[in-house]
């Protein structure tokens, strides 16, 4: 049974980057074709996609980020990671890692982590 | 950024059935299969119906999905309250080429 576990800075200053890892426990990385993405909630609000990584390699992002938004996978460490820039205040949300199964569904779920982007 | 429009809220009494819908069009609900996720207070979200009405391993057959054109619907009958939670839909939107999420849906057991 896949789990996902976010870790990262919690609090980032505006125009910075913000960047956090999901490491991937219970199985490899590259098992069960699925692919790997980044989901955030905005306090009170509603769940945005961000993009993810398909087992390929090739990597899919929302429209309204792909300017600042950057996932990776690093292999040897069972890990993918985000990074966007220039962030601010509305970057603030609880940013989830998750795996989209082959049924282009996600499945797995990390708990979320909360970052807050403030001066 | 939804491109996909659910009602704000939906109730009911315990036992009794509540459906939620989501409407979107050609190009998410209307071409692509949709999904259904649970998100309880404070928790993650949780797949509850995936490929317009498949339910996961462990997801109670309470809960079902349909699709119909550029429309989906979620219903949850025998109303329980470990059913107050709030409901999202969610497809792959081919104009966006990524995926799009509901506005989402709060349910509350009277």
């Amino acid at each position: 049974q896949l789990q996902l576990q976010e870790s990262g800075s919690g609090l980032v200053k505006p125009s910075q980057t913000l960047s956090l890892t999901c490491a991937v426990s219970g199985g490899s990385i590259s098992s069960g074709g699925y692919s790997w993405s980044w989901i955030r909630q905005p306090p009170g609000k509603g769940l945005e996609w961000i993009g993810y990584i398909y087992h390929s390699g090739s990597t899919y992002y929302n429209p309204s980020l792909k300017s600042r938004v950057t996932i990776s996978v690093d292999r040897s460490k069972n890990q993918f990671s985000l990074k966007l820039s220039s962030v601010t205040a509305a970057d603030t949300a609880v940013y989830y890692c998750a795996g989209e199964n082959v049924s282009d569904a996600f499945d797995i779920w990390g708990q979320g982590t909360m970052v807050t982007v403030s001066s | 950024q939804s491109v996909l429009t659910q009602p704000p809220s939906a109730s009911g009494t315990p036992g009794q059935r509540v459906t939620i819908s989501c409407s979107g069009s050609s190009s998410n609900i209307g071409s692509n299969t949709v999904n259904w996720y649970q998100q309880l207070p404070g928790t993650a979200p949780k797949l509850l119906i995936y490929s317009n009405n498949q339910r996961p391993s462990g997801v109670p057959d309470r809960f079902s999905g349909s699709k119909s054109g550029t429309s989906a619907s979620l219903a949850i009958s025998g109303l329980q309250s470990e059913d107050e939670a709030d409901y999202y839909c969610a497809a792959w939107d081919d104009s966006l080429n990524g995926k799009v999420f509901g506005t989402g849906t709060k349910v509350t057991v009277l």
